[in-house]
């Protein structure tokens, strides 16, 4: 069946970058996505990904894709105080009519 | 912006009550969820519908039911609360975009208490 692994946790000092890692074994995944969770909050979207792109920039966040080994990452540039959240990677399949399949989301921690 | 919203931001009740979640988007979005959220164990999918009156089971349905009536609302049942149904609750909607992405947008979540 479908699984998605993340990294529990990720510390990192306030301007370094962040790069949080997830795998997914389904080969048939089509689109992945990344959300954030604030504390006390529902999850937000930061951006998703079409599995025949390898990449995605968008501002300070770069999606990569490696479709043969089934790695996804997100790389935070000038990682903020206000980035501290919960990162959730996700996948779901075809079309639409389908469902995600989240991993148990990774606590990334930036101190000043 | 959609808006999702769960009525209920924080709930506690007593074990073999029965428990209404209500979630309601604005959007016309036609396909809707509920996930559970707990610590180590990430979100978890109960029920979904792609339309009024229609429900289809998700990963972890057993103990819970659901309820469209409308497609704006869609309700989570908990017939008789247990102990181990002590979680946030996250309701979410979508609708199918071009590019075939589902992209969920979620409401702020429901923290139960059952005791």
């Amino acid at each position: 069946g479908e699984d998605v692994e993340q990294s529990l946790f990720l510390s990192v000092r306030e301007g370094d970058s962040s790069v949080i890692n997830c795998t997914y074994t389904d080969s048939s995944s089509t689109y992945l996505y990344w959300y954030k969770q604030e504390p006390g909050a529902g999850l937000q979207l930061l951006t998703y990904i079409f599995s025949n792109m390898d990449m995605k920039q968008d501002q300070r966040l770069t999606v990569l894709l490696n479709k043969k080994d089934k790695h996804l990452s997100l790389r935070i540039a000038d990682t903020q105080t206000g980035d501290s959240a919960i990162y959730f990677c996700a996948e779901s399949m075809n079309s639409g009519y389908s469902t995600l399949t989240f991993g148990k989301g990774t606590m990334l921690l930036v101190s000043p | 912006d959609v808006k999702v919203t769960q009525s209920s931001r924080y709930l506690v009740k007593r074990t073999g009550e029965k428990v209404f979640l209500e979630c309601v988007q604005d959007m016309d979005h036609e396909n809707m969820f509920w996930y559970r959220q707990d610590p180590g164990l990430g979100l978890r999918l109960i029920y979904f519908s792609y339309d009024v009156k229609m429900k289809e089971k998700g990963d972890i349905p057993e103990g819970y039911s659901v309820s469209r009536e409308k497609k704006e609302r869609f309700s989570l049942i908990l017939e008789s609360a247990s102990t181990n149904q002590t979680s946030m609750y996250l309701c979410a909607s979508s609708f199918s975009q071009g590019t075939g992405a589902n992209v969920l947008t979620f409401g702020a979540g429901s923290r139960l208490t059952v005791l």
